[in-house]
């Protein structure tokens, strides 16, 4: 098993449509995480979550909506969709949210398409 | 704000040549900074990181980088390049005061025959 886990690899949807992407991670972290990423921008952090908890919103519209239930499962719960969030999104956890001195282990992306 | 600005979009070296790539920040504080590689279809995976101390830095698969306080940058190296190092690799700053990695926009390497 590899450490970050994500399903769908790959997910089109229409702008109606509702899915979810899952994240699982087999690292003993405490903290994961959700980041976007768009061609020829940054990575976009998105949400953290530290021992279950949501710490950062980072002011993502609310069509986005993630999900915890313990510290190995993330998921990223997706409604009525627009074309342009159309990109790949990583999953990615840490030991904990203290991210100066720790690493991000991230998973292979889910590639969404939104027609 | 904090940043990452990564200059070179795309660089194309040959197989067995030197490569640098750039990375400056813009951080008031001690930063720590880190340079992470993506392989084609993977996620991302820690090349090195720097926290303090000896400003050059070595990482897994034959990657260094040196820390200039002066000139705000953070610059990979790698002194002979291999057709496997062709990946898009990402500076990045973690944040102080917040749960945040700032990356840069990535870099894409092609490497020649």
């Amino acid at each position: 098993e590899t450490g970050v886990t994500q399903t769908p690899r790959h997910l089109v949807m229409g702008m109606t449509n509702k899915k979810s992407l899952k994240c699982e991670q087999h690292l003993g972290h405490n903290a994961m995480y959700w980041y976007k990423q768009s061609a020829k921008k940054p990575l976009e952090l998105m949400f953290v979550y530290n021992f279950k908890e949501q710490t950062e919103n980072n002011s993502v519209p609310s069509r986005f909506s993630p999900e915890c239930p313990n510290s190995s499962h993330l998921f990223l719960h997706l409604h009525t969709l627009q074309p342009e969030d159309s990109a790949l999104y990583l999953c990615a956890s840490s030991q904990d949210s203290d991210l100066r001195t720790g690493e991000l282990f991230f998973g292979e992306g889910s590639r969404l398409t939104v027609l | 704000a904090q940043s990452v600005t990564q200059p070179d979009i795309h660089i194309t070296v040959s197989e067995g040549a030197s490569l640098e790539l750039r990375c400056n920040y813009s951080y008031g504080a001690t930063p720590y900074l880190f340079w992470y590689v993506q392989s084609p279809g993977q996620g991302l995976q820690l090349l090195l990181k720097y926290f303090s101390g000896d400003t050059l830095v070595q990482g897994i698969k034959g990657f260094e980088a040196e820390f200039k306080r002066s000139q705000s940058s953070f610059n990979l190296r790698k002194p002979s390049v291999h057709w496997s190092d062709a990946a898009e690799y990402f500076c990045a700053v973690a944040l102080v005061h917040n749960n945040d990695m700032r990356f840069g926009a990535g870099t894409r390497l092609t490497v020649k025959p």
